[in-house]
């Protein structure tokens, strides 16, 4: 079957303009994270989606970063006001619920985001 | 809090020999994860083999395994018979077996060059 998909794959920005980046599940997992990936370095997780449940958030950075997820399937991680620091590649996977032993993420190819 | 070290920034191979990336983390946690991850140039992250640490064996997958040392919190990785195909970033990652959100706690990454 299809694996995770994101969009766009690159994406280049003026600083202080909003971007919004897409992340399509695989069919089937309730589970959908966000991580981002700065030039050389590890990932850094973001926020969680579980279902229905409140995300969890304590990733973000700050304020001016947001992701909603509608109707337990496609997210949308938001970023406002981009700053040069903002730059990097936000990653997206997805999973069957934590706690159920299938615990594999399964990763899309990223956004490489560039702010100017 | 969980943290993940990769002390070899860069590591290179000749074709069919072996190499053995290096991984070290900190947790008070009894019940958790441990995994490999590559991301190849095309950014796509894929799941090399994973061990739960209440496993004493070490997780093998074809040309790769583990030596996982779960008193010394030492999990490294070996890949026999290198291909060119191996050539890729790899990522050391942790997750808490009683997490909620199954968040993934990344290395800094470990870049392998396989010369022919």
């Amino acid at each position: 079957g299809a694996g995770v998909s994101q969009s766009p794959s690159n994406k280049v920005t003026e600083k202080g303009k909003d971007v919004e980046l897409r992340c399509d599940p695989i069919s089937g997992h309730t589970a959908l994270y966000w991580y981002r990936q700065s030039l050389g370095q590890g990932l850094e997780f973001l926020i969680y989606f579980q279902g229905n449940s409140a995300p969890d958030k304590s990733g973000l950075p700050s304020d001016r970063f947001s992701a909603e997820r509608t109707g337990g399937s496609v997210s949308t991680l938001t970023i406002q006001r981009t700053q040069q620091e903002d730059s990097a590649v936000y990653l997206c996977a997805s999973s069957f619920p934590a706690g159920t032993g299938s615990y594999e993420q399964y990763f899309g190819p990223g956004t490489r985001l560039t702010v100017t | 809090a969980q943290t993940v070290t990769q002390s070899q920034p860069e590591m290179s191979v000749q074709e069919a020999e072996t190499v053995t990336l290096s991984c070290t983390y900190d947790t008070s946690e009894n019940n958790y994860y441990l995994f490999w991850y590559k991301q190849p140039p095309s950014r796509q992250m894929i799941l090399v083999i994973r061990q739960e640490a209440y496993k004493q064996q070490n997780a093998t997958e074809n040309r790769f395994s583990v030596n996982f040392q779960k008193a010394a919190k030492s999990f490294s990785l070996k890949i026999s018979d290198s291909q060119l195909g191996d050539t890729a970033m790899y990522f050391c990652a942790f997750m808490m077996g009683s997490s909620n959100t199954g968040k993934l706690i990344f290395g800094q990454g470990t870049t392998l060059q396989v010369k022919p």
